[in-house]
């Protein structure tokens, strides 16, 4: 059974601080990982991708994956009350075309 | 560019009632997706295609069949809808799941 965990939250973040979201997932032979931000009431939406071990950073993110701890996360820099939503972490196993798993998910809230 | 297009976007059955949610997407991606989105659950692959003519059954399929028309099209379908089925459901397609997916609007399901 693959599993991926995310802390639910809800994480309350100050304005212009760093967010911090983790996600730890159970396949070690996993290739692929991604963060979505969904809005409530709407789908989610791909922010980042990360296939190797270490930083990326795209604009106010990065993502971070180590995958001989099995853990992932994304950082959001300067942070906007508009990066309120879920971050849903998810998984590829094996590159195959067998779907993507997904973490529950964590609700941010970035207070004013 | 529309991306993925599901149809209809709410709906409300009654138990034993049967519906078919369309999908469709004008990205040429290969491989499309069914997942439905509970609270407190996130997000559970019911089935899954990884190519125009192929179909797999994903963690949840019990009580859905799937067609896959052509490639743009990938269809769900509730045979004897149940109170259980009602859910958010998204469809979603990609070129394969190590690039991530785009997803539809979704549909919201509600069987009485």
């Amino acid at each position: 059974q693959k599993e991926v965990e995310q802390n639910s939250g809800p994480l309350s973040v100050p304005e212009g601080a760093i967010a911090s979201l983790n996600c730890t997932y159970s396949d070690r032979g996993s290739q692929s990982f991604f963060w979505y931000r969904q809005y409530s009431g709407k789908s989610p939406e791909l922010i980042m991708f990360i296939y190797s071990n270490g930083d990326k950073e795209d604009g106010r993110f990065t993502a971070q994956l180590n995958k001989a701890s099995q853990y992932v996360s994304l950082l959001i820099r300067d942070s906007q009350p508009s990066d309120s939503a879920t971050y849903l972490c998810a998984v590829n196993s094996g590159g195959g075309a067998d779907g993507l798993t997904f973490g529950k998910g964590t609700h941010l809230i970035i207070q004013p | 560019n529309a991306g993925v297009t599901q149809t209809p976007k709410f709906q409300v059955l009654k138990t034993g009632q049967s519906m078919t949610l369309q999908c469709a997407q004008d990205m040429n991606h290969n491989s499309m997706y069914w997942y439905r989105q509970d609270p407190g659950m996130g997000l559970r692959l019911i089935y899954y295609s990884a190519s125009e003519g192929t179909t797999d059954k994903g963690e949840v399929p019990n009580g859905y069949n799937v067609s896959r028309l052509n490639k743009r099209e990938f269809s769900l379908r509730l045979e004897s809808a149940a109170p259980s089925q009602t859910s958010v459901y998204f469809c979603a397609s990609s070129e394969t799941a190590n690039y991530g997916y785009t997803f539809g609007s979704g549909t919201r399901l509600t069987v009485v």
